[in-house]
């Protein structure tokens, strides 16, 4: 299956801070890719949906300006959690879609744990 | 929206035995229906699929069926192993619509006694 890769894996930082967390498709292009947030024994919750080129599309009740989202290119998307606080540290995981599947597969990254302290 | 409901939330059955996860879904537009297994501290992995065309898919140990009428889809996991042992999340999607995306369940935690 296609690999997606997550950089950092953790990080931990302080209140106020902004942490940039990028998500790799390492052997496909991804032509849309994904944000997930996933509090402890809890579900994944879409945040975002961004294709490349172009402006990501939020879900009801996230902050565009705090989570900033860039698809710059093909392989590469960046999610900068500005200002954080507590209430940020969560696990975020992306996903990303080639587009050229008959169906909407996604593959997902290993995930950043996120700590705000 | 979507809405996917999954059952049980905990699931607790001994070596060799299987293991049944249960899936509703809302929309009757959902025509993609993917199982992801996670483990502790890891992003989750695609272990099977099925597509609205089709009502059953098997894969070894694994297998999925789909009831499109009853808006409602399974796993089916035989002769668990200890290493089955994750949370299991089942999704819905619409493909072909505005933005391809995925509705999860709420999970169950899979724990299969040695």
């Amino acid at each position: 299956g296609a690999v997606v890769s997550q950089h950092p894996s953790w990080v931990i930082c302080k209140s106020g801070t902004s942490v940039k967390i990028e998500c790799r498709s390492l052997d496909f292009q991804a032509t849309t890719m994904f944000w997930y947030r996933q509090f402890p024994k809890q579900s994944l919750m879409l945040m975002a949906t961004s294709n490349e080129g172009s402006k990501a599309t939020y879900e009801q009740g996230v902050e565009k300006d705090k989570f900033l989202i860039n698809h710059a290119s093909l392989t590469l998307s960046t999610l900068t959690v500005t200002s954080a606080h507590p209430e940020d540290s969560s696990f975020y995981i992306c996903s990303g879609g080639s587009g050229r599947a008959i169906y909407n597969e996604q593959f997902f990254g290993p995930g950043t744990r996120l700590t705000v302290l | 929206g979507e809405n996917v409901e999954q059952h049980p939330s905990t699931l607790s059955v001994q070596e060799g035995d299987s293991a049944v996860i249960k899936c509703t879904y809302s929309d009757s537009a959902s025509n993609y229906f993917p199982w992801y297994k996670q483990e502790l501290g890891k992003g989750p992995q695609l272990i099977i699929d099925i597509r609205s065309n089709v009502g059953e898919k098997k894969d070894q140990r694994i297998a999925v069926t789909l009831n499109k009428t009853a808006k409602h889809f399974s796993l089916h996991i035989t002769e668990t192993q200890p290493e089955d042992s994750a949370v299991y999340f089942c999704a819905a999607s619409i493909w072909g619509g505005a933005t391809n995306k995925l509705i999860f369940g709420t999970g169950t935690l899979l724990a299969v006694q040695p």
